[in-house]
C-alpha cells in the first residue's frame, strides 16, 4: 500500500477556497486516490475519488499531475461546516485492506 | 433508507468480559470492514471481509474476532476485553471493495475498565 503525506492542520477562512495536497510518491499503477472527510465523532464521509487528471463533483476537485505522486484536494468557498479531518487514501480497486492515516484536520474560520 | 447501523452505541465494560459489537448494512454490499479510532492516531483497521466467510486482518487485529456468516452482518467480538481496546469504532461496507465508496456506520464507544 502506497504511504500519503498530509499536513496535520490548515487554518482556512469562509468564502476561501482551500487546497490540501497529499503526497505518494510510491503510488502504483493500479492505485486510485481517493479523499474522505470525517467530523468529529462520526464515520468517516467519502468525497471524490480520480486516478489522473481533474475529477469535480458537487462537493470538490481532485487535481492529480501526470506522474501522480501527488495530489490536491480543493474545496471552493469554504463554509464553517466545512471543519473536519480530511483524509487521503491510495490503493488498488480489489484489495480489501485500507490504510487512512491521520489525516489533515481543516479549521475554517469566520 | 441505505445505511450502516451498529449496536450498541456506547459500551462501558469491565475487563476480560466477553462483549460483541454488531454491524448490519441494507445495501447487499459485499465488503465490510472494522476500523478503530484514536486520539492521534487516525483511523486503523482490524478486520475486513471481501464476501461472505471471507474475512481476513487489518493492521490492528489482535484482541478481536470476527464472523461474516451472512452477507448483511459483520460482528466484532472482544473475547477477553482490555483497557487498551477502549476506543471509538467504525463498521464500514462498500459494493465491492476497499477502494469503493465506503459506507461508515455511527460509530461505537467502548469503555474498558
Amino acid at each position: 500500500l502506497a504511504k500519503t503525506t498530509q499536513p496535520i492542520s490548515m487554518d482556512s477562512y469562509e468564502g476561501q477556497e482551500v487546497n490540501i495536497t497529499c503526497s505518494h510518491n510510491n503510488i502504483a499503477t493500479n492505485d486510485y486516490i481517493t479523499w474522505y472527510q470525517q467530523f468529529p465523532s462520526q464515520g468517516p464521509r467519502f468525497i471524490i475519488q480520480g486516478y489522473k487528471t481533474k475529477v469535480t463533483n458537487e462537493v470538490a476537485s481532485l487535481f492529480i499531475p501526470a506522474d501522480r505522486k501527488s495530489s490536491t484536494l480543493s474545496l471552493p468557498r469554504v463554509s464553517l461546516s466545512d471543519t473536519a479531518v480530511y483524509y487521503c487514501l491510495v490503493g488498488k480497486g480489489s484489495q480489501g485492506n485500507l490504510i487512512f492515516g491521520k489525516g489533515t484536520k481543516l479549521s475554517v474560520k469566520p | 433508507e441505505a445505511q450502516v447501523t451498529q449496536n450498541p452505541r456506547y459500551l462501558i465494560t469491565v475487563t476480560g468480559k466477553k462483549l460483541t459489537v454488531t454491524c448490519s448494512q441494507n445495501m447487499n454490499h459485499e465488503y465490510m470492514s472494522w476500523y478503530r479510532q484514536d486520539p492521534g492516531l487516525g483511523l486503523r483497521q482490524i478486520y475486513y471481509s471481501m464476501n461472505v466467510e471471507v474475512t481476513d486482518k487489518g493492521d490492528v487485529p489482535e484482541g478481536y474476532k470476527v464472523s461474516r456468516k451472512e452477507k448483511r452482518n459483520f460482528p466484532l467480538i472482544l473475547e477477553s476485553p482490555s483497557p487498551n481496546q477502549t476506543s471509538l469504532y467504525f463498521c464500514a461496507s462498500s459494493r465491492t471493495s476497499a477502494q469503493e465508496t465506503q459506507y461508515f456506520g455511527p460509530g461505537t464507544r467502548l469503555l474498558v475498565l
